[in-house]
């Protein structure tokens, strides 16, 4: 089955600086790849996603890049405030056709904080 | 339209009891996912279902069993709660869409405490 694993667990940046967090997918047939935020006591929201036939996505302050051959993608945060301190999640989903068809599976998260 | 809804939020139980949890959502969703959140873990999933009727094993499937008898409810059992599955559990759901892709809704989560 898919293995997601996600680095580093905390990442601790000042505002304005840029953070990255990075993940690595196990099933090749995986081919779309969310990134969920939580903050403390609330349930996780998407902020960014990828399919696999895209290289990287770009949302204002946030970006995401796929590397398919490697089995890597990463989160990139520019200019980070300190409402961005929260834990974030990638995950991967295996798609039709493949035994993990459907299935969401998420990496360990990362405790982003950032301090003003 | 309430979305993803979870039954309870909260719940304290002695070892050995069982006990259900209810996941609803109104959106007509295909997909549907049990996690359960514990700290330093992440999110680990329980059990899932592509569509009613059907369900499939998670990462950490042992000690729960699921039924989805009807397309909007997503009901997880606990047949001989151990205090190791003390956690917080997610109910989330998801269209299924024509490439496979679609946000993921969560409930708020429902706080169990095996004593």
């Amino acid at each position: 089955g898919e293995n997601v694993e996600q680095h580093p667990s905390t990442l601790s940046v000042q505002e304005g600086d840029s953070a990255v967090i990075k993940c690595t997918y196990s099933d090749s047939a995986s081919n779309y790849f969310p990134w969920y935020k939580q903050e403390l006591g609330k349930r996780p929201q998407l902020i960014i996603d990828i399919r696999s036939n895209v290289g990287e996505k770009k949302d204002q302050r946030i970006a995401v890049t796929l590397n398919k051959t490697a089995k890597h993608f990463s989160l990139h945060i520019t200019e980070t405030q300190p409402e961005d301190s929260a834990v974030y999640f990638c995950a991967a989903v295996g798609r039709a056709g493949g035994t993990s068809y459907g299935k969401l599976t998420f990496g360990q998260g990362t405790i982003l904080t950032v301090h003003p | 339209n309430a979305g993803v809804t979870q039954t309870p939020k909260f719940r304290v139980l002695k070892t050995g009891q069982s006990m259900t949890l209810l996941c609803a959502q109104d959106m007509n969703h295909e997909y549907m996912y049990w996690y359960r959140q514990d700290p330093g873990m992440g999110l680990r999933l329980i059990h899932y279902s592509v569509g009613e009727g059907t369900t499939a094993k998670g990462e950490v499937p042992d000690g729960y069993n699921v039924s989805r008898l009807k397309k909007q409810n997503f009901l997880l059992g606990l047949e001989s709660a151990a205090p190791s599955q003390t956690s917080v559990y997610f109910c989330a759901s998801r269209a299924s869409g024509g490439v496979n892709t679609g946000e993921l809704f969560f409930g708020e989560g429902s706080r169990l405490t095996v004593l």
